[in-house]
């Protein structure tokens, strides 16, 4: 079993759609999670960190469920601009070891 | 420099052939990571560094692989008697140590390595 997996997707949404992805992870001592977003032949970039507490970024909510180990990223009114891969990003403990999901490929069409 | 550099910035090889990916951090950070992604595919972890130390290669997909840091700062991957199934973008990241709420992990524009 790998140690952070999503599905892959793709998703494919209309412009203003609400869009939720999971992502869940194996390892009890993970301790910090973020969401990466990744364009097209591009590098992975920061999108947010996921907070215990649930957190909002605009249109963007990351929220973290430590009991069933799994992480959701909600996009709410998608725009074309959100098309992108977006990655689930767990580090275990002590911070040093930082495992990528595979990612989750979104197109937002007109 | 202002981010992580990785060269070359494409690399065809014939396979059977040696070659070495270079990653030079951002300065001052102490982790370093390589991952590879194949095209189309996601990230596939291969090795990360503390400092010189490499606590994990757990992810190096064969004893063809291996890497090195050297000084706390630049990283090499290297990929003995290439294969076809090597092709792929090498990617490195690297942040400033613990990687926590405040602390990204940067990544350099990757590698690409075709093995013809």
């Amino acid at each position: 079993r790998k140690e952070v997996e999503q599905d892959p997707g793709p998703f494919n949404v209309p412009e203003g759609a609400t869009v939720a992805f999971n992502c869940t992870y194996s390892n009890s001592a993970s301790q910090s999670f973020f969401w990466y977003r990744q364009d097209c032949r591009k590098e992975p970039k920061l999108l947010m960190s996921v907070y215990s507490s649930g957190n909002e970024d605009g249109r963007f909510t990351a929220q973290l469920n430590r009991a069933s180990q799994y992480i959701s990223l909600l996009i709410r009114d998608s725009k074309l601009s959100d098309s992108a891969t977006y990655l689930c990003v767990v580090s275990l403990t002590g911070g040093f070891k930082t495992i990528f999901g595979a990612g989750t490929r979104l197109f937002v069409k007109a | 420099g202002a981010g992580v550099s990785q060269s070359p910035s494409n690399k065809v090889t014939e396979k059977g052939k040696d070659v070495e990916l270079r990653c030079d951090p951002i300065s001052g950070h102490t982790a370093l990571y390589w991952y590879r992604q194949s095209l189309g595919q996601g990230l596939e972890f291969l090795i990360y560094f503390q400092g010189n130390s490499a606590p994990d290669k757990s992810g190096l997909p064969s004893d063809r692989f291996s890497a090195e840091r050297t000084g706390g700062s630049v990283s090499t991957l290297t990929i003995q008697r290439t294969q076809q199934e090597d092709s792929a973008v090498y990617l490195c990241a690297s942040s400033l140590g613990y990687v926590g709420p405040n602390t990204e992990a940067f990544f350099g524009q990757g590698t690409r390595l075709t093995v013809v």
